[in-house]
């Protein structure tokens, strides 16, 4: 199916551990963004990608790798789980000549 | 950076017209945006407004741009209980694809 998916749609998972929130595209989209959504923050970017091999950080990255080794994937890696990572993750793609920016359905991850 | 600012609650009845306000910081803000947020879902594009614009229409949707007082608004007529759901302004500036969102307005429709 065409669109942009994240996986997995909810985690659980212990302070200090790795987790890798998966986000994959079927457009070749050259732009990708993660955010995360909490209350009272609206949404705030933590990385984002030009295109293949080309990352760079945004608001609030600390805490969080990734990579983009093909266009269509963008995965998010918390190296050391935190509680205050508790959030909403989003993944969202964009076409260099299209303005919308679409939007996966979101990960919730809790860190416990 | 880029500033977005929206109030974070609007309550209406059904039937009547909701307004979405939104400010943002940056002059040389190119597009901008309206996105829609159901409970547990993505955000989906509803309406967007370039920046040599002052209004847009859509259906019941209505996008003004005042550029001098660098506000956006989003005005739903008829509103409906589908309607209830967080609307996000977000926007682009200058040579920047990177949209800022704002923190969502929580529309609340009661019959």
């Amino acid at each position: 199916d065409a669109g942009i998916t994240q996986s997995p749609r909810y985690k659980i998972t212990e302070t200090g551990r790795q987790v890798t929130l998966m986000c994959h595209q079927t457009w070749s989209h050259s732009y990708m963004f993660w955010y995360r959504q909490d209350l009272g923050h609206g949404l705030r970017l933590i990385y984002y990608s030009a295109a293949a091999d080309i990352t760079d950080k945004g608001e609030v990255p600390d805490g969080y790798v990734v990579s983009r080794s093909k266009t269509e994937n963008f995965p998010l890696t918390l190296e050391s789980a935190t509680r205050s990572q508790t959030s909403v993750y989003f993944c969202a793609s964009r076409d260099r000549d299209n303005t919308e920016a679409f939007f996966g359905q979101g990960t919730r991850l809790t860190v416990v | 950076g880029e500033d977005v600012e929206q109030s974070l609650f609007l309550s209406v009845r059904e039937g009547d017209s909701s307004v979405i306000n939104c400010t943002y910081t940056d002059s040389s803000s190119t597009y901008l945006y309206w996105y829609k947020q159901e409970p547990g879902a993505g955000l989906q594009l509803l309406t967007y407004i370039f920046s040599n614009m002052d209004m847009k229409q859509d259906q019941r949707l209505t996008v003004l741009l005042n550029k001098k007082d660098k506000h956006l608004s989003l005005r739903i007529a008829d509103t409906q209980t589908g309607d209830s759901a967080i609307y996000f302004c977000a926007v682009t500036s200058g040579g920047s694809y990177i949209p800022t969102f704002g923190r969502g307005t929580s529309l609340i429709v009661h019959p």
